[in-house]
């Protein structure tokens, strides 16, 4: 029972232009959640966090969006760079230190 | 410093062997975690360690050992490894408060068993 997904495997954004990854989840329990990003032979990196008391959360050209009602959130990147070209992963805790992470996005940015 | 060092970064070993995955912080956090990571799949989680004490294991098989012999280290002891098993093994920390299990990754030990 996957309760993080990631329903686009992969996504191409031209450099310059807005980049959306979406994100839906099932455990109404989750009250955090969080996007990494990821190199290949490298660890997850913390991007951006939103809490479940907050419907958006934004950090530089980064925004996070949180739709509770419809178990939705979506990473935004404006404008989209060649170095953000990687695999973007959600990823959702229900507290006590447990971290479920959906499959992943992967992200081309094209010049 | 916000780093979490892992090593060796790539390990390989037969079936037979006995070998031991290593990750350390500075951060002061309390909270230290494994996962487990297959190709093309997203992390999972094996074991969490709160305050140097296993808080959880998620029903991982014995021939995967935890020990956190200080709040900075923490290692895993691999023995009777399957082929099944080769994956890249991450390790994390965070602070330990409710409402922010903000991870710090380590970029993870590669491993492959023949």
């Amino acid at each position: 029972d996957q309760q993080v997904k990631q329903n686009s495997p992969s996504l191409s954004v031209q450099e310059g232009r807005i980049s959306i990854l979406n994100c839906d989840y099932t455990n109404s329990m989750f009250d955090y959640f969080l996007w990494y990003k990821k190199y290949p032979a490298e660890g997850p990196t913390f991007l951006i966090s939103i809490s479940s008391i907050k419907d958006k959360n934004e950090d530089g050209r980064f925004t996070v969006f949180l739709n509770k009602s419809a178990k939705h959130l979506s990473l935004h990147i404006v404008p989209s760079q060649p170095g953000d070209s990687a695999v973007y992963f959600c990823a959702a805790s229900p507290g006590a230190q447990k971290l479920v992470f959906g499959q992943g996005t992967r992200l081309t940015i094209n010049p | 410093d916000t780093e979490v060092t892992q090593t060796p970064k790539h390990l390989v070993m037969g079936m037979t062997n006995k070998k031991s995955l290593k990750c350390e912080q500075h951060m002061g956090h309390r909270a230290m975690y494994w996962y487990k990571q297959k190709a093309k799949k997203p992390p999972e989680l094996m074991f969490v360690y709160s305050y140097e004490k296993l808080s959880i294991n998620e029903s991982v098989p014995s021939r995967f050992s935890p020990e956190c012999p200080n709040s900075s280290l923490l290692n895993l002891h691999l023995h009777a490894l399957q082929p099944e098993d080769s994956a890249l093994y991450l390790c994390a920390s965070s602070q330990l408060y409710l409402g922010n299990e903000k991870l710090f990754f380590g970029s993870g030990t590669q491993l492959s068993v023949l």
